[in-house]
């Protein structure tokens, strides 16, 4: 399975911009690059996919690199809320209702 | 978005005990569950998953008579540590897929304590 790469931690400012960073150089041509995030004793939530193209959504922005090997996910403007674990994940849109497997993902920490 | 439950929160238990976890999607048919434990300042790790009305695929490394999983309709699964000990006191998430989903919902965990 085509494997990520993340910083263990992260911080930032609050209301700046925050650019998570995800390395997936073995990715291949049929994998998803899917981000979700875990806040402290809650379950994890979605945040955006893509496949090629960058993306945008009522939370985030995933900007994918044209080789497809990094991705980046961008919280334009960081709230207390967003301290999370954030996880990227490949998966692969062949296999139907396929697992997902985390890494160790990132942990933002939002300075006020 | 879709809502997926989990029924306890937070449970107590001594040693031994058996213990069922339920995980329901609200307003989804979920064809597929999955389960998976969390240890303290540790990344999720899957234990099984389960399609409806079939029995439940489990990672290798589980056991499959000590985690029970029964997922009997679209819209429940249950997950019953048998037996309990110290050391599967954990945080256990479920999370649920639709037929044509192509992104999980998760529910909000269970704190498993075993004493």
């Amino acid at each position: 399975d085509a494997k990520t790469t993340q910083p263990n931690s992260m911080e930032s400012n609050e209301e700046e911009p925050v650019h998570l960073p995800c390395n997936h150089s073995t990715i291949s041509g049929t994998d998803y690059i899917h981000w979700y995030r875990q806040l402290p004793s809650q379950g994890p939530e979605y945040v955006i996919h893509g496949l090629t193209s960058n993306v945008n959504n009522r939370m985030a922005s995933l900007a994918i690199a044209e080789d497809r090997k990094s991705s980046t996910l961008i919280l334009h403007r960081a709230t207390l809320r967003d301290a999370a674990v954030y996880y990227c994940i490949l998966r692969d849109v062949r296999r139907g209702n396929e697992k997902l497997t985390f890494g160790t993902g990132t942990r933002l920490t939002i300075i006020p | 978005g879709a809502v997926v439950s989990q029924h306890p929160s937070r449970v107590i238990c001594k040693s031994g005990t058996s213990v069922k976890i339920e995980c329901r999607s609200l307003d989804f048919q979920a064809t597929t569950m999955f389960w998976y434990r969390q240890f303290p300042k540790q990344s999720l790790m899957l234990m099984a998953t389960s399609n409806e009305g079939s029995k439940a695929t489990y990672e290798q490394g589980v056991e499959k008579d000590k985690f029970l999983i029964n997922h009997a309709s679209l819209t429940l699964s249950t997950l019953t540590v048998t037996s309990a000990h110290p050391e599967d006191s954990s945080f256990y998430i479920c999370s649920a897929q639709g037929l044509a989903g192509i992104r999980q919902f998760f529910g909000p965990g269970t704190r498993l304590t075993v004493l």
